[in-house]
């Protein structure tokens, strides 16, 4: 089975401008998470969805970011306007909610974004 | 406020031998769960091993085994038989059941000697 796939893998950008990253969950896992990964600050929780609906996104950093999951099998993160302290690698998760109930969440491959 | 703490920011270890890499963790809820991921230098996060706050065995999962004690509140993770491969970064992490929140710790580098 494919693992969660994100697209792009690297992205470099100019501040100020706008920026997507993109996911594709693990086919039947319910839950969707964003996580962003520095070195100051190690990995954060952003946002996560379940069946497509945000049920907590407390720790989205500010307005400039949004995400969204159009439908089970697609997620994004748009940050808008991009500024130099959003460099980072953003992950990707998703999660079962399975019989064992230990809800694992297998992370994708994430993406290094890069604000000039 | 849930919290996870690694107090080892760098270990290392001979080949073929075991290393113990430690993780307490603070929270009030009753039921949780406590994961370990490996991040070797290539970046992705690999899943590890689970704990279940209820689980009254230490997890196993090949040369992985979590060492829990719940009254002291640590999860530490027990690799034996180490492997050039292993040399990564560990992060402990906890859930707790009610919801989806995970937080992470601030990791272990381990360094693996041949």
């Amino acid at each position: 089975d494919a693992g969660v796939i994100q697209s792009p893998r690297h992205e470099v950008t100019e501040m100020g401008q706008e920026v997507t990253l993109r996911c594709k969950p693990i086919s039947g896992h319910d839950y969707l998470f964003w996580y962003r990964q520095t070195m100051m600050r190690g990995l954060e929780l952003l946002i996560y969805f379940n069946n497509n609906v945000p049920i907590d996104d407390s720790g989205m950093p500010e307005d400039r970011f949004s995400a969204k999951m159009p439908n089970a099998s697609f997620s994004t993160l748009k940050i808008q306007p991009s500024e130099p302290r959003d460099s980072a690698v953003y992950f990707c998760a998703s999660s079962p909610r399975d019989e064992a109930s230990t809800d694992t969440q297998y992370f994708g491959p994430g993406t290094r974004l890069t604000v000039l | 406020a849930q919290k996870i703490t690694q107090t080892q920011p760098g270990m290392f270890v001979q080949e073929k031998e075991a290393v113990t890499l430690d993780c307490t963790y603070d929270t009030s809820d009753q039921s949780y769960g406590l994961f370990w991921y490996k991040q070797p230098s290539s970046g992705e996060m690999i899943f590890l091993i689970y704990q279940g706050s209820y689980d009254e065995q230490n997890a196993t999962e090949g040369r992985y085994s979590l060492n829990f004690q719940k009254a002291r509140k640590s999860a530490n993770l027990v690799i034996s038989a180490s492997q050039l491969g292993d040399s990564a970064m560990y992060f402990c992490a906890m859930r707790d059941t009610g919801g989806f929140k995970t937080i992470f710790g601030a990791g272990t580098r381990l360094f693996v000697k041949a």
